[in-house]
């Protein structure tokens, strides 16, 4: 079983629509939580850095994390062309030197 | 924000050729980087860890000897392919962070072609 999973897709909205992502995770031990945007050739791009459950929001993004149920959700509003792209959530491992587990990222298409 | 520069952004070698890559955090001081290699539609596989002023430290199945790494400075790493072969080929991505409790931020990887 991977640390963290994370359905990889793909997804296809029209644009403006809420896009809603989520990742499980299994070591009740993960501390951090990550969201990043992954363009086509290009290295992945932080969105949202969490610790605490809750919602945490910026701008037109929302990440969500539940520690009870180790689950962790980003939401994007009103969903542009632009916001296609992979989407990657990672959790740091403490008794791993805090390195990342990825999810396998997820792959939305918002279409115009 | 936090920056993160990789250099090239792509390079085409021949066989048996060696390849360096470049890692620099323009704006802080990056206590670890790590190295991460991505195949196409899949995430991202860490090759190793980095500390400043320390020997990296490889996941399993990594070769050392093929991937050498510096961390010679708080902003510079670098990723040398030793030997390229052609399996080699692939997207290389860097990242740093300031401490362990800092967010991880992405260099804009490199493409390396071993032809």
């Amino acid at each position: 079983q991977k640390e963290v999973e994370q359905d990889p897709g793909p997804l296809s909205v029209p644009e403006g629509a809420i896009v809603s992502l989520n990742c499980t995770y299994s070591n009740s031990a993960f501390q951090y939580f990550m969201w990043y945007r992954q363009y086509s050739r290009k290295g992945p791009e932080l969105l949202m850095y969490t610790y605490s459950s809750g919602n945490k929001e910026d701008g037109r993004f929302t990440a969500q994390v539940d520690k009870s149920s180790k689950y962790i959700s980003l939401f994007i509003r009103d969903s542009q062309p632009s916001d296609s792209a992979t989407y990657l959530c990672a959790s740091t491992n403490p008794s791993n030197d805090y390195k990342l587990s990825f999810g396998a990222g997820t792959t939305v298409t918002v279409r115009a | 924000g936090a920056v993160v520069s990789q250099h090239p952004s792509w390079v085409i070698c021949k066989s048996g050729t060696s390849v360096k890559i470049e890692c620099r955090s323009l704006d802080f001081q990056a206590t670890t980087m790590f190295w991460y290699r991505q195949f196409p539609k899949q995430s991202l596989m860490l090759m190793a860890t980095s500390n400043e002023g320390s020997k990296a430290t490889y996941e399993q199945g990594v070769e050392k000897d093929k991937f050498l790494i510096n961390h010679a400075s708080l902003t510079l790493s670098t990723l040398t392919v030793t030997s390229a072969h052609p399996e080699d080929s692939s997207f290389y991505i860097c990242s740093a962070r300031q401490g362990i409790n800092s967010p991880l931020h992405f260099g804009n990887g490199t493409r390396l072609t071993v032809t």
